[in-house]
């Protein structure tokens, strides 16, 4: 079984340019979920999707990150301007109903760093 | 406020030195309680699941046991690749989402 995708797996921009993360989850899963992970820290819940609707977004800076699923399959992070506190690994998760007998499953994440 | 916290932050083993790691949490009603295995570079991978207090989980040199608030996870007898970060992470009761809360992790080195 394929595990979830995620592209690319490192991106170096400047501060306030723009920047999208990709991830293809599990085939079947119909829960998706983008997690924040900064160096030392644990993973912080960005935005978690129900197929192609949003669950729970409380924690996302909605002035400059957006994300969207279409077709309740990919998803799309984007940040847009980045600031230099944005720097951490970005994972993408997913699980196949998002019940609280869910595991969740991580891609690779991708590494972004802000200069 | 919900927290989960990790200790020790670090630990240094040498193989066959047996040792614990502790996650303690303060959420109002426990869901479950997740543990993931994270190597450099790479996603974390799911160990275990936890549900309610006295559960134990076990899975080669590794065993996960649960209270009412905090869990083990027990190493038996180390090898040099069990050296990652174990995170542990919580699901609320009062979740209808399945959004986990993490700790910060312990990093492990298991030296030959």
């Amino acid at each position: 079984e394929a595990g979830v995708a995620q592209s690319p797996r490192y991106k170096i921009i400047e501060k306030r340019q723009s920047v999208a993360f990709w991830c293809n989850p599990i085939s079947g899963h119909a829960t998706l979920y983008w997690y924040q992970q900064i160096l030392g820290q644990g993973p912080k819940l960005l935005i978690q999707f129900q197929n192609n609707g949003v669950v729970d977004d409380s924690q996302l800076p909605k002035d400059r990150f957006s994300a969207e699923r279409l077709k309740g399959v990919d998803s799309t992070l984007k940040i847009q301007p980045a600031k230099l506190e944005d720097s951490a690994v970005y994972l993408c998760a997913s699980s196949l109903s998002g019940g609280y007998t869910d595991t969740q499953y991580f891609g690779p994440g991708t590494r972004l760093t802000v200069l | 406020e919900d927290q989960v916290t990790q200790s020790p932050e670090a630990l240094r083993l040498q193989e066959g030195e047996s040792s614990s790691l502790n996650c303690s949490y303060t959420v109002s009603g426990l869901r479950g309680l997740f543990w993931y295995r994270q190597d450099p570079g790479k996603g974390p991978e799911f160990l275990f699941t936890l549900y309610s207090a006295g559960e134990e989980k076990e899975k080669e040199r590794l065993k996960a046991t649960l209270t009412k608030k905090e869990s083990f996870l027990h190493i038996t007898a180390p090898k040099p690749e069990d050296s990652a970060t174990y995170l542990c992470a919580v699901r609320k009761m009062a979740s209808n989402t399945g959004k986990l809360i993490f700790g910060q992790g312990t990093t492990l080195q298991v030296k030959p």
